[in-house]
């Protein structure tokens, strides 16, 4: 059974600063993986997504994550973060033998400080 | 394009009660979802229908209903209202199966007391 987590429940980081948000996950399957972001109050936003292209997966607002199958791994980056990154960030994993079921792990609160 | 929208936003319910939460898309998907929020925690999938006229269970199920009669529409149903109910509900929508980007509503905020 598919499964992710993300290891980091609240990670604060400084303006400027990089971000690293942490996510493992386990499937039976080529896993399909993404990354959503909620900002308060509101729904969830696609960042980026893996489909078993290239590993290092470019999103929006400058994320990136890179698959790892050997560390089963799915970690979220930025370079330096931006006040506009303080939100939610959850790390899902596809059920791909389940009509598109997605697996969501309990999200990491991203914090950052000016 | 509105993409997905949720009504209401908010709604405080009396245990017991029941109520609907409309969800519509106008994106001719023909995946659309419903998952549960609560603190603390990932979503997790309610229902789900892969086109008109058909839809499956989810992980939580039990004390909701769902029905799609159009692609555009994927009302959730709460029959007898309790407290464990109580959640921020999302409506999401996909062209097709798993890797595909499910979008999102901006939720319904329900309180069961």
């Amino acid at each position: 059974a598919q499964s992710v987590t993300q290891l980091d429940s609240h990670v604060s980081v400084s303006e400027g600063t990089p971000v690293l948000l942490r996510c493992n996950y386990s499937s039976s399957y080529s896993p399909s993986l993404f990354w959503y972001v909620q900002h308060p109050n509101k729904g969830l936003q696609l960042l980026l997504k893996y489909t078993s292209a290239a590993t290092l997966v470019k999103g929006i607002n400058g994320f990136e994550a890179e698959f790892k199958k050997s560390e089963t791994s799915f970690h979220l980056t930025k370079p330096s973060a931006h006040m506009s990154d303080a939100a939610e960030y959850f790390c899902v994993v596809s059920d791909r033998g389940s009509q598109g079921n997605l697996i969501f792990g309990k999200g990491t609160k991203l914090s950052v400080k000016p | 394009n509105a993409g997905v929208t949720q009504t209401p936003k908010f709604r405080i319910l009396k245990i017991g009660q029941s109520m609907t939460l409309q969800c519509a898309q106008d994106m001719n998907h023909n995946y659309m979802y419903w998952y549960r929020q609560d603190p603390g925690m990932g979503l997790k999938l309610i229902y789900y229908s892969v086109g008109a006229g058909i839809t499956d269970k989810g992980e939580v199920p039990n004390g909701y209903n769902v029905s799609r009669s159009t692609t555009e529409d994927f009302p959730l149903r709460l029959e007898l209202a309790a407290p464990s109910q109580t959640s921020v509900y999302f409506c999401a929508s996909s062209y097709g199966l798993a890797e595909d980007t499910q979008y999102f509503g901006p939720g319904t905020r329900l309180t069961v007391l």
